[in-house]
């Protein structure tokens, strides 16, 4: 049973560390995706990308944030410096978009890296 | 003024009752449409697409009226384990727009 992973699960770090952020995406998909959800603004998206080249990091803050994928397994969210404000719960999905395999535009969610910064 | 707005709710409702949720969207131009869910402290997985012509998944019908832009989720004869957050998602090109979610509560 495929399945996207997320690492750390669980992060707490105080203002001002970097905090790195792991995806390993459904083996074949090609679209990775970045979200944080809160519960004041909901699921956001961050950024995504197609074939490991980034598409749209619109919703992403620029000054502290980056999204990367250095290959097709590997997906990362770095935030430098982390703020109180960073807290927030980050799901990575991926999909298959674009070709006759895929469908409905479905996105596999990983389990999440809840982040709380002090 | 958010792109997909739901009524958070919450929803509760006994076992065996029928609910409804509701979701409007701006963009005239969204593609596609669905429904994900939500259990509390886990991933949102899909629970259905949602086509024009509205379509039904055992207890669970979905229906899309593109001129009023607007989306709807039925549960028949609800379930303990249907309580979750039901999350309305539009497809913008390549993108999935979340709504805020409805939460439902089915109580015996």
């Amino acid at each position: 049973d495929a399945r996207v992973t997320q690492t750390p699960r669980h992060k707490v770090t105080e203002m001002g560390q970097e905090v790195t952020m792991r995806c390993q995406p459904i083996l074949g998909h090609n679209t990775v995706f970045w979200y944080r959800q809160t519960m004041m603004q909901g699921l956001e998206l961050l950024a995504y990308f197609r074939n490991r080249a980034p598409l749209d990091d619109s919703g992403m803050p620029k000054d502290r944030f980056s999204a990367e994928m250095p290959d097709a397994t590997l997906a990362t969210l770095k935030i430098q410096p982390s703020e109180p404000r960073d807290s927030a719960v980050y799901f990575c999905a991926s999909g298959l978009v674009g070709t006759r395999r895929a469908r409905n535009y479905e996105q596999y969610f990983g389990p999440g890296t809840r982040l709380t910064v002090t | 003024r958010k792109e997909v707005e739901q009524d958070p709710g919450p929803f509760n409702v006994p076992e065996g009752a029928t609910v409804a949720f509701n979701c409007t969207y701006s963009n005239s131009a969204s593609q596609s449409f669905f429904w994900y869910r939500q259990d509390c402290r886990k991933e949102p997985k899909l629970l259905m697409s949602v086509y024009s012509s509205g379509n039904e998944d055992g207890r669970f019908t979905a229906q899309l009226n593109r001129a009023s832009q607007y989306i709807s989720l039925l549960i028949r004869d609800s379930k303990l384990s249907d309580s979750a957050t039901y999350l309305c998602v539009v497809r913008n090109t390549g993108k999935l727009i979340f709504g805020q979610g409805t939460t439902l509560q089915v109580k015996p």
